[in-house]
């Protein structure tokens, strides 16, 4: 596997039930970010971790759980979405956090989540 | 407030003919702006990322503007091809030292028909 890879692609979940996103990236990179993509909306960043330490939380309701267990993994973990939490979720990975210009984002495939 | 509005939402052209998207920003202070295109089911990918200094950079058919007075850029695709039908997103970073200071625009989806 090259790149960034994210799994499952697709997950339909009820609003009480206990789901994780998978992301990896093979490109060698310390940054990993979350992304939330609705329609019509522009892309919403969620979480960044630099270095598996996570440096963003852009107020993010507490029924998305981030985890970086190393800088080659990223999980989000969920539990009691709502409707209106239904989006395209990407996995994104850069060399680090700094130097805007040198650190293009890299982007996964996303995972389309449903919630019911 | 730093935004990026995209022109138009949708687009739909014939193949082989030339398309011109548009990027408006209000985003201070500005480091960098990309032009990403992301195919249905698929994740951004980038074409081409400009810097204050540079007006005008070619990616293969695809070739990206920036006016850094007036905050506008934009994104001339040439002679397109059916496999261009993707959205496009305008990306402006507003701080040189970080990467999590990105402002998207809601892209432009573009349909190029046989």
């Amino acid at each position: 596997e090259t790149g960034v890879t994210q799994t499952p692609r697709h997950l339909v979940m009820g609003m009480t039930n206990k789901k994780s996103l998978k992301c990896e990236q093979h490109l060698g990179h310390n940054a990993m970010y979350w992304y939330k993509q609705s329609a019509k909306k522009p892309l919403e960043l969620m979480f960044v971790y630099n270095f598996k330490e996570q440096t963003e939380n852009n107020s993010v309701p507490s029924r998305f759980s981030p985890e970086c267990p190393n800088s080659s993994h990223l999980f989000l973990h969920l539990h009691t979405l709502q409707p209106e939490d239904s989006a395209l979720y990407l996995c994104a990975s850069s060399q680090d956090k700094g130097l805007a210009f040198y650190n293009e984002q890299f982007f996964g495939p996303g995972t389309r989540l449903t919630v019911l | 407030k730093n935004q990026v509005e995209q022109s138009p939402q949708s687009l739909i052209i014939l193949e082989g003919k030339n398309c011109t998207l548009q990027c408006n920003y209000t985003v201070s202070p500005f480091s960098n702006l990309r032009w990403y295109k992301q195919d249905t089911g698929r994740g951004p990918v980038s074409l081409t990322i400009m810097t204050f200094s540079e007006n005008t950079k070619s990616n293969g058919r695809y070739t990206a503007t920036l006016d850094a007075d007036t905050k506008q850029s934009s994104l001339h695709i040439t002679a397109s091809q059916l496999s261009d039908s993707a959205s496009y997103i305008c990306v402006v970073s507003s701080d040189g030292g970080s990467q999590g200071n990105l402002i998207f625009g809601k892209g432009t989806k573009l349909s190029v028909k046989p």
